[in-house]
C-alpha cells in the first residue's frame, strides 16, 4: 500500500519566493494534518482537514501560510513570500478518522529559505 | 485542551539495558495516547497507542507503556535495549477534536 506521499523532499529557496509543498494522503482516509518540524519548536500542528475542510488553522504562523484541499487526494501548503525562519522539515499525514484513528506520515519536506 | 509533557530531552542506556521513557498527559477528556519513532531523516513511525481498552498497551519492536490514569502517566519501556532502538521517540494525545499534539520529544541515545 502507498503511504502518505509529499513533495518536493528538499527543497532549497531564497526570501521572498513562493513555496509549494504538495501531499497526498493515504486512500481512505478523511483526515489530514501538516506539522512542521523545527530544533527549537518540535513539531507544531500547523493546520488539519476533514473531509477536505479546514477544522482548525489555529497553528498557522501567519498570513503568510495556506493550505487547500481541493480534493480527498491532494493538499497544499504555500507561503508567500518565504523567509528564512519557515526553515523546517514540513510533514503531511493521513488518517482513517477523528477518534482512535492514529496519524501515518510522510517523509516530510525539508525546506530552507536563505 | 490537550497537552503532554516528556520529562528527559536525551536519555541514554546502554545496550541491553532496559529502557524508559516519560510521558504525563494533560486532558480534559479521556485521552487516546499515542507513542511515535522518528528516525533520522524520515517521518514519524507509530509504535503503539492506547484507546481506552487495556491499560498495559504492546507495540512493534518489542515496545510497551502502561496507561496510569491516577498518575496522568503513560510512560514508554523496552526490557533490553538495542543499537537499533535509538532514534527520537514522541508522545502524543489526541482529544475528541480529532487534533494530535506532541510532546517535544525524547532522544534515545544505545551506547554498545
Amino acid at each position: 500500500d502507498a503511504g502518505v506521499i509529499q513533495s518536493p523532499r528538499h527543497e532549497v529557496t531564497e526570501m521572498g519566493q513562493e513555496v509549494t509543498l504538495r501531499c497526498k494522503p493515504i486512500s481512505g482516509h478523511n483526515s489530514l494534518f501538516w506539522y512542521r518540524q523545527t530544533m527549537m519548536r518540535g513539531l507544531e500542528l500547523l493546520i488539519y482537514f476533514n473531509n477536505n475542510v479546514p477544522i482548525d488553522d489555529s497553528g498557522m504562523p501567519e498570513d503568510r501560510f495556506s493550505a487547500k484541499m481541493p480534493n480527498a487526494s491532494f493538499s497544499t501548503l504555500k507561503i508567500q513570500p518565504s523567509e528564512p525562519r519557515d526553515s523546517a522539515v514540513y510533514f503531511c499525514a493521513s488518517s482513517r478518522d477523528r477518534g482512535t484513528g492514529e496519524l501515518f506520515f510522510g517523509e516530510g519536506s525539508r525546506l530552507t529559505v536563505l | 485542551a490537550q497537552s503532554v509533557t516528556q520529562l528527559g530531552s536525551h536519555v541514554s542506556v546502554s545496550e541491553g539495558a532496559l529502557v524508559l521513557l516519560r510521558c504525563n498527559y494533560s486532558s480534559s477528556v479521556p485521552p487516546y495516547l499515542f507513542w511515535y519513532v522518528q528516525y533520522p531523516n524520515q517521518g514519524l513511525q507509530l509504535l503503539l497507542k492506547y484507546t481506552s481498552a487495556a491499560t498495559l498497551v504492546k507495540g512493534i519492536n518489542g515496545f510497551e507503556a502502561e496507561f496510569k490514569k491516577s498518575e496522568t502517566s503513560f510512560h514508554l519501556t523496552k526490557p533490553s535495549a538495542h543499537m537499533s532502538d535509538a532514534a527520537e521517540y514522541f508522545c502524543a494525545v489526541k482529544g475528541n477534536t480529532g487534533k494530535l499534539i506532541f510532546g517535544q520529544g525524547t532522544t534515545l541515545q544505545v551506547k554498545p
